[in-house]
């Protein structure tokens, strides 16, 4: 298993461009979210999907979309960038909490957005 | 999901054990604590969770007051390796509002160093 995986692993934008950060996971996972990673602080969430056709927003949803077409792909798309988008995004999965599982979350190694 | 406070710094010797306290007075009977941790630059990892009882696995061992007010992260020979930022969290994995999703605080920075 890959596990999840991330692409690209860096990036630089200009104001107002638009772009996708790709996110799959191999694991057959229903749960997946989205998190941005400011210096020195602890990740904030975006959004997050519990299965595929369903995505809702989290703490700090403005300027980003989702969307979940496949159990395996949850993108996150950045509409017109801004400076203060300018972060790590951390994807990451997991099963469901059935009785007894370890309800485990699982990151991606994080993408790196410049945004001038 | 019930707040946590934890220090935002500690230094523990290579070879010893580092223990890393959690606060979470609001804790609710159906939220477990769960522990991550963050190595520079990558995704956080999961390293152990409960509920009650402690709970020991291959990385560390966790500690829960009988009052689950307070827990404790044990890692019983720190490596240089260990060094990380270490997040508590609270949650109820199995509530309404369950999503897969984790709230993180500002997690505890811990050095060890040789």
């Amino acid at each position: 298993n890959a596990g999840v995986t991330q692409t690209p692993k860096f990036q630089v934008l200009k104001t107002g461009q638009s772009m996708t950060l790709q996110c799959a996971q191999d694991m057959n996972h229903e749960y997946m979210s989205w998190y941005r990673q400011d210096p020195g602080m602890g990740l904030r969430l975006i959004h997050y999907s519990v299965g595929a056709g369903i995505t809702d927003q989290g703490e700090v949803p403005n300027g980003y979309n989702v969307s979940r077409s496949t159990t395996e792909d949850f993108p996150l798309r950045l509409l017109s960038a801004a400076p203060s988008q300018t972060s790590v995004y951390f994807c990451a999965s997991s099963p469901p909490p059935l009785a007894g599982a370890k309800e485990t979350q699982y990151f991606g190694p994080g993408t790196r957005l410049l945004v001038l | 999901d019930a707040k946590t406070t934890q220090p935002p710094s500690m230094d523990c010797a290579e070879g010893r054990a580092a223990n890393l306290p959690c606060n979470h007075s609001t804790i609710s009977g159906n939220e477990y604590v769960y522990w991550y941790r963050q190595i520079h630059s990558q995704g956080p990892q999961y390293i152990i969770h409960g509920l009650k009882n402690n709970e020991t696995n291959e990385m560390a061992s966790l500690i829960i007051t009988e009052d689950r007010k307070s827990s404790t992260l044990i890692l019983p020979h720190a490596t240089l390796r260990d060094t990380a930022v270490y997040y508590c969290i609270v949650r109820d994995p199995h509530g309404s509002s369950n999503t897969g999703k984790l709230i993180f605080g500002q997690g505890t920075t811990l050095q060890v160093k040789p």
